[in-house]
């Protein structure tokens, strides 16, 4: 079973919400990457969790916070958004802490921001 | 220059036909090398996973490494109606890099009837 789960599957939030994305797997991989898409361009890294330790920040804005409570979970956690921050945010696992091999993602969350 | 190149099409095909997708990239470092399909308003799907130079096939997919020129394809036999989606390839270098995946631009693929 290759298969990495989000949710929700949609959000809407006002600028002053809190709001938090989970994703999860279960196929034991060590690790796990939040990416952002927008309408017609490839994926963009994020974060990376290495054996639940966080081993990438692309410089992203701090008002996206994420979190790796075990292994088998990964959050990102949202508040004071941008408009701009609409977009599909999918996650994604590999087998190998440091990233190697294939890379399996989930269906994405869509976000709205009012 | 980005360091994966994708031509984005669209490319428009008969049912039947066979597709050739590639992709050029510039980093040496690049090791592993994958292909993804995506629907819209979907995730993206683990077509083909290659590591290193080499040849891979699953079904009707082919894919194809030459790091000598820094080439990657994915070939489509018997296309199907289904298969019309965006078509990303991906590569990363491992060790420090993490497992950071630097995508082409993706490109459009519509197998029509």
């Amino acid at each position: 079973d290759t298969e990495v789960t989000q949710t929700p599957k949609h959000l809407v939030m006002g600028m002053t919400n809190k709001k938090s994305l989970k994703c999860e797997q279960h196929m034991g991989h060590r690790a796990m990457y939040w990416y952002k898409q927008k309408a017609k361009k490839p994926p963009e890294l994020m974060f990376v969790y290495s054996y639940e330790k966080l081993s990438i920040n692309e410089s992203v804005p701090s008002r996206f916070s994420p979190e790796c409570p075990n292994s088998s979970l990964l959050n990102l956690h949202l508040h004071a958004l941008q408009p701009e921050d609409s977009a599909l945010y999918l996650c994604a696992s590999s087998q190998v802490g440091t990233g190697e091999g294939e890379q399996f993602f989930g269906p994405g969350t869509r976000l709205t921001v009012l | 220059q980005k360091e994966v190149e994708q031509d984005p099409g669209p490319l428009s095909v008969p049912e039947g036909a066979i597709v050739s997708l590639n992709c050029t990239y510039s980093n040496s470092a690049f090791q592993y090398f994958m292909w993804y399909r995506q629907y819209s308003r979907k995730g993206p799907e683990l077509l083909m996973y290659t590591y290193s130079s080499g040849n891979k096939e699953d079904g009707r997919f082919t894919a194809q490494v030459d790091k000598s020129s820094k080439y990657i394809s994915l070939f489509i036999r018997d296309s199907q109606p289904s298969d019309s989606a965006t078509y990303l390839c991906a590569s990363n270098a491992g060790g420090t890099s993490y497992g950071k995946l630097t995508f082409g631009q993706g490109t459009i693929l519509t197998v029509h009837p």
